[in-house]
């Protein structure tokens, strides 16, 4: 049972929009620390998504987004492609447990 | 651009202590503000952090594996590296090193990772 909980799939046509829900609580998300977000390609490590909520590292393509709102942060993805289909981990810190936690992941499956 | 090996043994026998060492390259490990960590994945507990440490040799661990955990770093390698002891079927995982971004417990993220070193715990 993850401290961050996601939903364990999801799934879209290509071209479309999905979003992917992270739902945390007072000692996390909603204690106001940041959300990141990670895709994991099968059979290799995480890559890093998003930062700090909504923030998109270099070489992240603007068709992924972030969000976040009282014990809830949100991943989008527009205009799915082929290549999106992965697991994808939304991560934060939690001051009851005193270190980061992780979502349990969703599988994005592109129709 | 910063990149990170993980390397040690696949198979470790159950009450023994597990040892990975992380080679960093593109940066001295000394780079001030810089910690280094370990994350692990396994399919029933999912990415579970590990613990963070910093080149002065202070640490940062999960409080739930922190009587079992130590981290060290060999400054001359541009190495650190993990010790867990009495492992159990439950420390079979992925094992990930990773840079914390911003703060040793995660905060900003962590990137880079690298390629992952599963760990298999034999009865």
């Amino acid at each position: 049972q993850s401290v961050l909980t996601q939903p364990p799939s999801v799934s879209g046509a290509p071209g479309q929009r999905v979003t992917i829900s992270c739902t945390g609580t007072s000692s996390n998300i909603g204690a106001g620390y940041d959300v990141h977000w990670y895709q994991q390609l099968p059979g290799t490590a995480p890559k890093f998504l998003i930062y700090d909520n909504s923030n998109r590292p270099s070489g992240v393509p603007d068709r992924f987004s972030g969000s976040k709102s009282g014990t809830s942060a949100s991943l989008a993805i527009t205009g799915l492609q082929a290549e999106d289909e992965a697991d994808y981990y939304c991560q934060s810190y939690d001051s009851r447990l005193g270190g980061s936690v992780f979502g349990g992941g969703t599988k994005l499956t592109v129709l | 651009q910063v990149q990170l090996q993980e390397s040690g043994p696949g198979l470790v026998k159950s009450s023994e202590t597990l040892s990975l060492t992380c080679t960093v390259s593109g940066v001295s490990i000394i780079r001030t503000n810089f910690y280094w960590g370990w994350v692990r994945q396994s399919p029933e507990k999912g990415l579970e952090w590990i613990g963070t440490i910093y080149y002065s040799g202070t640490t940062y661990y999960n409080p739930s594996l922190k009587s079992r955990l130590s981290m060290s770093v060999d400054t001359s390698k541009n190495q650190f590296s993990l010790k867990l002891t009495s492992v159990t079927a439950a420390d079979a995982a992925v094992y990930y090193c990773v840079r914390p971004r911003i703060s040793a417990y995660g905060g900003g993220g962590f990137d880079p990772w690298g390629q992952g070193n599963l760990v298999t715990v034999s009865s």
